[in-house]
C-alpha cells in the first residue's frame, strides 16, 4: 500500500532532550513538508523540502532541524532549544507537478514532560 | 506572505441541516483552495479543491465557491451527517492553512 508513514504515533521525552520523528512516503513524491498542530492554532508549517538534500524553513523553523538524504524520508529533530515542543505534527508530501494535493500521515504526538 | 482566516473556529448543526464555513485569503496571487477533513488522532484529507479559474464545484453532497475579487471561499455541506463531524481546514497557496473549524453533527 502506498502512503506516508510516521513513527513513533506517541512519544514522550523530558525537558531538555532532543527528540527525531520519522516521516517515510512510499509515494515518489517529490515534496515533503512537516507541520505542527496545536489546538485553535491550525496547521502551522515547519519545514519542507522539494528535492533531495535541499530544505527551507516555513513559518515556525526555530528550535527545529530537518534533514533530506533520501527521497523517501524526511525526519525532523525538534531540539532542546524549542520553548514549547509539547505538540501533534504531521508529516505530509505531494509531486511538485501534481494536482496540488498534499498527502499527510496520521501524525506524531509528542508530550515532554 | 499568504495569510488564511477561517470562521467559524466551531459549528453545530443538526443532522439533516446545512453547514457552511468560509475562509479569507490575502495573495492575490493564489490559484489553488483545497479543504482537509481531519478525523479525530488522524491526518487530514482532502475532500474538495478548486481553482481559480472556476466559481463553483460540487461533489455530491459538499461544495465549493470562490469570490476571486473578494478573496474569499467557502465549503458547503448539504443534508449533514454524523460521519461529518470533524475538523475542516481550508488552505491557499496549497500549504497555508487556516485554523480550522470543528464541526459538530447534532442527532
Amino acid at each position: 500500500d502506498g502512503g506516508i508513514t510516521q513513527s513513533p504515533k506517541y512519544l514522550f521525552r523530558k525537558e531538555g532532550q532532543n527528540v527525531t520523528l520519522s516521516c517515510e512516503q512510499n509515494l515518489n513524491h517529490d515534496a515533503m513538508y512537516w507541520y505542527r498542530q496545536d489546538p485553535g492554532q491550525g496547521l502551522r508549517l515547519i519545514y519542507y523540502s522539494q528535492i533531495v538534500n535541499d530544505f527551507q524553513k516555513g513559518d515556525i523553523a526555530e528550535g527545529y532541524s530537518v534533514s533530506r538524504e533520501k527521497k523517501e524520508s524526511f525526519p525532523l529533530t525538534v531540539t532542546s532549544a524549542q520553548k514549547n515542543p509539547t505538540a501533534f505534527y504531521l508529516c505530509a508530501s505531494s509531486p511538485l507537478r501534481g494536482t496540488g494535493e498534499l498527502f499527510f500521515g496520521e501524525g506524531s504526538r509528542l508530550t515532554v514532560l | 506572505g499568504e495569510n488564511v482566516e477561517q470562521h467559524p473556529s466551531t459549528l453545530s448543526v443538526q443532522e439533516g441541516d446545512s453547514a457552511v464555513i468560509k475562509c479569507t485569503y490575502s495573495d492575490s496571487a493564489s490559484n489553488y483552495f483545497p479543504w482537509y477533513k481531519q478525523e479525530l488522532g488522524k491526518g487530514p484529507q482532502l475532500i474538495i479543491d478548486i481553482r481559480s479559474n472556476v466559481g463553483e464545484k460540487k461533489d455530491q453532497r459538499i461544495a465549493v465557491t470562490l469570490n476571486k475579487t473578494a478573496k474569499h471561499f467557502s465549503l458547503h455541506i448539504t443534508e449533514t451527517q454524523p460521519e461529518d463531524s470533524a475538523v475542516y481546514f481550508c488552505a491557499a497557496s496549497r500549504v497555508i492553512f487556516g485554523k480550522g473549524t470543528r464541526l459538530h453533527i447534532l442527532p
